[in-house]
């Protein structure tokens, strides 16, 4: 059974920092693109992050280029993802994704003073 | 970036009618390798997404067989044949043809 866990999430004030992290089983983790991606309380879905299986091609949103990293680590199966300089409009539910087919639960990342 | 719309964005269906939802894409998701990185993705209320149809018109693993998805280049649609009551939710098409990866705005599916 495919699993991906969400860890990491919540309350951080604007300009901080926070890292995500999901683990992965159930499947060829090494093998398999990975994204985040978020959703804002009450909206749509917006992809965040990719990055290929290698871990060597990486591609982040415009909103979110700069501030945020994705890596992975194939030997313990997980995902990171890096989120500094941290604002309001960052506050969402993040999922971790494996190829658009599996979503973990989330994570929630809420950005308030 | 390729902007997906999608209409309707709310559908009060009969169970066990059929529902329609449309999605168009700014431009054709046809992929340089040949294939069109269209799919279709369920939110059930309080839950993550999940993947329904991918490239177009692939059913995933464990998707019902009343869901179908057809279309081509920059138009698409996924069909319910007889919408059950845990159909209900939100449902998104994505492109994955094009960075950055999009969606539509939804379509909110509930029975009347």
């Amino acid at each position: 059974e495919v699993q991906l866990v969400e860890s990491g999430g919540g309350l951080v004030k604007p300009g901080g920092s926070l890292r995500l992290s999901c683990v992965a089983s159930g499947f060829t983790f090494s093998r398999s693109i990975m994204n985040w991606v978020r959703q804002a309380p009450g909206k749509g879905l917006e992809w965040v992050s990719l990055i290929t299986g290698d871990g060597n091609s990486i591609y982040h949103a415009d909103s979110v280029k700069g501030r945020f990293t994705v890596s992975r680590d194939n030997a313990n199966n997980s995902l990171y993802l890096q989120m500094n300089s941290l604002r309001a409009e960052d506050t969402a539910m993040y999922y971790c994704v494996s190829s658009f087919d599996y979503w973990g639960q989330g994570a929630l990342v809420t950005v308030s003073s | 970036d390729i902007v997906m719309t999608q209409t309707p964005l709310s559908s009060p269906v009969t169970l066990g009618q059929p529902a329609s939802i449309s999605c168009r894409s700014s431009q054709s998701l046809v992929h340089s390798d040949g294939n069109t990185y269209l799919s279709w993705l369920q939110q059930r209320p309080g839950q993550p997404p999940r993947l329904l149809i991918y490239k177009t018109s692939n059913r995933f693993s464990g998707v019902p067989d009343r869901f179908s998805g057809s279309g081509a280049g920059t138009d698409f649609t996924l069909k319910i044949s007889r919408v059950e009551a845990e159909d209900v939710g939100v449902y998104y098409c994505m492109q994955a043809t094009q960075f950055p990866r999009t969606f539509g705005q939804g379509t909110k599916v509930e029975i009347e």
